[in-house]
């Protein structure tokens, strides 16, 4: 079954701290993985994209990596501020058009306090 | 439009009736989704439309649920006999087509529906 597991849960961290959020699949055949970020609230927007080619890509302080060998992502955020409290999300995508080709992970909920 | 729009934001409704969620997908986007957000969960995936087909309708929790799609452009997700546990927050949201690498969904800001 494909599925999209994401860890941990939920993070507190201090202002100006880096961290780490991980995602494992097992979906297959892959096509790609992103990762997006969900305001309480509103809608997520997607922070990076990366094919099976791609082993790393940033957006701003947001680097995802990606090692399709073991079908792990991380997003690594670097000098956090508040509003990188969000729940951010990995979405898998299975080229082969189960549920639209679009397979999400549960989330993880960051908080970051001053 | 300059992003998927969808309407209503906010729908509070009694229990028993019938509601119709709207999403207005980004012009020219083929592949549109629906999905399911309870509070504090991750996004449930209903239904997702390529063109005005829908391949996987997996998603759709009961035969209360339906969903269409016209002129490749505005869907309408249907909600018949509301009961409580449909209070969730409905997230529409496009890509320029399903299926093909590299294609970025874009989110509308979802309708929150309340069922009293």
């Amino acid at each position: 079954k494909n599925q999209v597991e994401q860890s941990p849960q939920s993070l507190i961290i201090l202002e100006g701290k880096n961290c780490t959020l991980q995602c494992n699949y097992t979906v297959s055949p892959f096509s790609n993985l992103r990762w997006y970020k969900q305001d309480t609230g509103r809608g997520p927007v997607s922070l990076t994209i990366m094919t099976f080619s791609e082993n790393t890509k940033s957006n701003g302080r947001y680097t995802a990596t990606l090692d399709a060998d073991t079908k792990q992502s991380s997003l690594h955020i670097t000098a956090s501020q508040l509003s990188d409290s969000a729940s951010y999300i990995c979405v898998v995508s299975d080229y082969g058009g189960s549920q639209g080709n679009l397979i999400f992970g549960k989330g993880t909920k960051l908080s970051v306090k001053p | 439009g300059a992003g998927v729009s969808q309407s209503p934001s906010n729908k509070v409704t009694e229990k028993g009736k019938d509601v119709e969620l709207r999403c207005d997908p980004i012009s020219g986007h083929t592949a549109l989704y629906w999905y399911r957000q309870r509070l504090g969960q991750g996004l449930e995936f209903l239904i997702y439309f390529q063109g005005n087909s829908a391949p996987d309708k997996s998603g759709l929790p009961s035969d209360r649920f339906s969903a269409e799609r016209t002129g490749e452009s505005v869907s309408t997700l249907t909600i018949q006999r509301t009961q409580q546990e449909d209070s969730a927050v409905y997230l529409c949201a496009s890509s320029l087509a399903a299926q093909t690498l590299n294609t970025e969904a874009f989110f509308g800001q979802g309708t929150r529906l309340t069922v009293v």
